[in-house]
């Protein structure tokens, strides 16, 4: 069972290059998340998905895009990459919890260390 | 808006010791859930322990317990005789009620755990 699986572990980025970082799921969770971690800010939200086609903004959001076509793949794109979005990203999900106020914990993948030069 | 506050960056502890970790938290919400994760160096997101805000009795988890103020807005995770493997950033999180998941989470912004052997 391989859980939320984010690609690639490890990138580094020109200014102004894009990329999208992948991110994969095999629980059939219906929620989807991206943060960013920064030292010193924790982790910060910055886009999610209740499910395929819906989509909705963080606390960051700025300067990443996000589309969800199916349920288990949930990619975080950034079309002109800066100096400013070196972190490590990471995507999380979860499934509703209303029959279960719970059990709605997230699952997190194992993050991407981004770096733009 | 919520937020999560962690004012302790770094704490260190002898082995076999207890320390506590603080969190304090701000929200107009009265149906809640808090969580504590642990990061090791591997990055990986681990879920510690968690407490619903309706719940009056503190969480509790082996060597890992909670004392939940609530009225303080307060979350502090205790980790009694401490072992070598629990050295990692702690990060506090909020997840509010009102949604199904846990698609938005709060972090705060981590204390950072050593352990002295």
């Amino acid at each position: 069972n391989a859980g939320v699986t984010q690609t690639p572990k490890f990138q580094v980025l020109k200014t102004g290059q894009s990329m999208t970082l992948q991110c994969a799921q095999d629980m059939n969770h219906e929620y989807m998340s991206w943060y960013r971690q920064d030292p010193g800010m924790g982790l910060r939200l910055i886009h999610y998905s209740v499910g395929a086609g819906i989509t909705d903004q963080g606390e960051v959001p700025n300067g990443y895009n996000v589309s969800r076509s199916t349920t288990e793949d949930f990619p975080l794109r950034l079309l002109s990459a800066a100096p400013s979005q070196t972190s490590v990203y990471f995507c999380a999900s979860s499934r509703p919890g209303f029959r279960d106020r719970v059990n709605t914990e997230a699952f997190f993948g194992q993050g991407t260390r981004l770096t733009v030069v | 808006a919520q937020t999560v506050t962690q004012s302790q960056p770094e704490m260190s502890v002898q082995e076999a010791e207890t320390v506590t970790l603080s969190c304090t938290y701000d929200t107009s919400e009265s149906d809640y859930y808090l969580f504590w994760y642990k990061q090791p160096p591997s990055r990986q997101m681990i879920l510690v322990i968690r407490q619903e805000a309706y719940k009056q009795q503190n969480a509790t988890e082996n060597r890992f317990s909670v004392n939940f103020q609530k009225a303080a807005k307060s979350f502090s995770l205790k980790i009694s005789d401490s072992q070598l493997g629990d050295a990692a950033m702690y990060f506090c999180a909020y997840r509010s009620a009102k949604v199904w998941g846990a698609q938005k989470l709060v972090f705060g912004q981590g204390t950072r755990l050593t352990i002295n052997p």
